[in-house]
């Protein structure tokens, strides 16, 4: 079975820009949760949508928006980018919406210039 | 927010050595993870903890839930080459957000 996808694999963007990344969870999970990894740290929560319902948010500003589709791929948005939004983006997926069983895919390379 | 500070940041051992990594809280999980991330991928979860003392295994990884609820600690016996990564401690607050530490990188020198 496929694991958790995520696309684009890289993508190159420049300050003020919108970019959209996208993720399939593992078949029959209905959690999507993401985060963002800056280089040389751990990942930092940004949301969990939980049956197409936001869950949990962290503490990201409002130029970062999520959603879930009916079929439990999701998206990730952003808004005004910032050079500092330069980091690996993380989606994970669960079954329930407990997190602590929750796979993670290899992620979509953004870099702002 | 949360901090989950791990320690040391990191590591070079000898192949064969045993590791030992910590992780502690400004406030209380009551579920601890031990994740390993490899260069270019996502972290992979290797031991779940559930109670406070709990002492689990998974091969040559051990993993303990502190009895403060505050920490948590990853031993790795006889490391191997494989054994590279960066391993994180994470876990969910009451409100359903998660948290990973600051991550200890580890390198085995064959």
């Amino acid at each position: 079975d496929a694991g958790v996808t995520q696309s684009p694999t890289h993508l190159i963007k420049t300050r003020g820009q919108h970019v959209t990344l996208r993720c399939s969870p593992i078949s029959g999970h209905k959690s999507v949760s993401w985060y963002q990894q800056v280089l040389g740290q751990g990942p930092q929560f940004i949301f969990q949508y939980y049956e197409k319902e936001e869950r949990g948010r962290g503490n990201f500003p409002d130029r970062f928006s999520a959603r879930q589709f009916p079929n439990y791929s999701s998206e990730l948005n952003v808004n005004a980018l910032l050079l500092g939004d330069s980091a690996l983006y993380l989606c994970a997926s669960s079954l329930g919406v407990r997190t602590d069983t929750q796979y993670f895919g290899p992620g979509t390379r953004l870099t702002v210039l | 927010g949360q901090q989950l500070n791990q320690s040391p940041q990191s590591m070079f051992i000898q192949e064969g050595e045993d590791v030992s990594m910590n992780c502690t809280s400004s406030s209380i999980f009551n579920t601890w993870l031990w994740y390993k991330q490899d260069p270019g991928e996502g972290p992979v979860l290797l031991i779940a903890l559930y109670k406070a003392g709990e002492l689990t295994s998974n091969g040559r990884l051990t993993a303990q839930f502190g009895i403060t609820r505050k920490d948590s600690f990853l031993n790795i016996s006889a490391s191997i080459p494989s054994d590279v990564g960066i391993y994180f401690c994470a876990g969910p607050n009451t409100g359903n957000q998660f948290y990973f530490g600051t991550g200890t990188s580890l390198t085995v020198i064959p």
